[in-house]
């Protein structure tokens, strides 16, 4: 069940550039995305959320893209740090007014080299 | 900055015993969730809480896990009988409420690592 799926284990980026994380959908009814960061041994930190009814939401160096008609998303990070060496993990959610659940991608590692 | 909290941070255990996972959600969030992750797995959702019922449960969390709100401050997962297939790691996440999209991010704990011999 691969509701929602993240098609790059992994991504390498040098220091200063731009780092560019996608994820695809494919549950039409899903209407609110997140993008969580995790480093080994601790939870998901959330990073920035975008709802369907958006089609960018930015937040400093960090800015999410959704493109609705191709279930896809993106997290274009910017310019990338060491610091952001880490696993990024979409997520989806369908419905407010309810404790909605949240449906994770596979999470892709993201090496920022110096 | 407000933060979910979990102990124990490892828990050892043998295949059969009960095991309870604690977490202290954010205070003035409403609703609380499980989660766990397999190694090498994806996060997967196990249940939310509100109002103290489950609104929502997934086909993993059966007849073998329970949750409940003793007070005012506590929300813990209950694993009855300990299989060696619910080694994981658990996470627990809180929200403030519903309604508005942005008030629902749910925010985690940093896990629980559960260990089932």
């Amino acid at each position: 069940d691969q509701q929602v799926k993240q098609n790059s284990p992994s991504l390498s980026v040098q220091e200063g550039r731009i780092s560019i994380l996608n994820c695809d959908y494919t549950n039409s009814m899903f209407d609110y995305f997140l993008w969580y960061k995790k480093y080994p041994a601790e939870g998901p930190t959330f990073l920035i959320s975008i709802s369907s009814i958006k089609d960018k939401n930015e937040d400093g160096r960090f800015t999410v893209f959704l493109n609705k008609s191709a279930k896809h998303l993106s997290l274009h990070i910017v310019p990338s740090q060491p610091g952001d060496s880490a696993v990024y993990f979409c997520a989806a959610s369908e419905g407010t007014g309810t404790a909605s659940k949240l449906t994770f991608g596979t999470g892709t590692r993201l090496q920022v080299t110096l | 900055e407000p933060e979910v909290t979990q102990t124990p941070s490892h828990q050892v255990t043998q295949m059969g015993q009960e095991v309870i996972l604690r977490c202290v959600p954010i205070s003035n969030h409403l609703y609380f969730y499980w989660y766990r992750q397999i190694l090498g797995q994806k996060v997967e959702f196990l249940v939310s809480f509100y109002n103290n019922e489950i609104s929502e449960k997934s086909e993993i969390f059966d007849d073998q896990f329970s949750v409940e709100r003793p007070d005012g401050s506590n929300f813990t997962l209950k694993i009855r009988s300990t299989k060696l297939e619910d080694s994981a790691m658990y996470f627990c996440a809180s929200s403030q409420t519903s309604g508005d999209p942005i008030q629902e991010t749910q925010y985690f704990g940093p896990g629980t690592r559960l260990l089932v011999l």
